[in-house]
């Protein structure tokens, strides 16, 4: 069991350009949450996903930030025209159901994007 | 005020030390999670408890629902459990709210 994989651990990127993270939950698991830890800070909620549905997307920016779980593949947070405050580590974490109640949730390793 | 509280936010340690760290909650809740994030970045979910006390190893992880606290406690700290901590509790919609961390370095 691979647990959770995230790709790329590490971007960078120009501003202007895009940027795709990509996060295989755990087997088993159909439930994604993404998380973003700005620099010196704690880690943020950005958006819930379940398979072809965003359940809870309250903590995404509204503008050039997206987030997909198609049917198959992993789910993609996206963020276009990336600009400097946009670097950040973004962690993803699987739970088999929702995390209301005792659930485990198991967190990726974290995707590191610089802009530069 | 944050729904989550945790204290120290720093602490260093001697190695072979006994290291509590606590958290202090808001809101009622149905379990708390304990997080580990290392220097390179990584987060791993070390205890997730409802009540009472759980153990793995050298890390205790004790939580008390009446008084809404909770404490993780490393006996014999080693400069690999150098890292943050991060206390964590869900909310509705599936959120969770987390604690700013509290950031530990074990000294040999």
């Amino acid at each position: 069991n691979a647990g959770v994989m995230q790709n790329p651990r590490h971007l960078v990127r120009r501003r202007g350009q895009e940027a795709r993270l990509r996060c295989s939950p755990m087997k088993g698991h159909s439930h994604v949450y993404w998380y973003r830890q700005l620099p010196e800070e704690g880690l943020k909620f950005m958006v819930y996903l379940q398979k072809e549905n965003i359940i809870d997307e309250s903590g995404m920016p509204k503008e050039r930030f997206s987030a997909e779980f198609p049917k198959e593949g992993p789910s993609i947070l996206r963020i276009q025209q990336v600009v400097r405050g946009d670097s950040a580590a973004y962690f993803c974490a699987s739970s088999a159901t929702g995390i209301s109640g005792a659930n485990v949730l198991t967190f990726g390793a974290g995707s590191r994007l610089t802009v530069l | 005020k944050n729904e989550v509280e945790q204290s120290p936010q720093n602490l260093t340690a001697q190695e072979g030390e006994f290291i509590t760290i606590n958290c202090s909650y808001s809101v009622g809740i149905s379990a708390l999670h304990w997080l580990q994030q290392h220097p390179g970045g990584g987060i791993v979910s070390l205890f997730m408890l409802s009540s009472g006390k759980k153990k793995h190893g050298r890390l205790i992880a004790t939580i008390n629902i009446q008084e809404k606290h909770s404490s993780l406690h490393i006996t014999a700290s080693h400069p690999r459990d150098s890292a943050v901590y991060i206390c964590a509790v869900p909310k509705t919609g599936n959120q969770f709210y987390f604690g700013t961390g509290t950031s530990l370095t074990v000294i040999p």
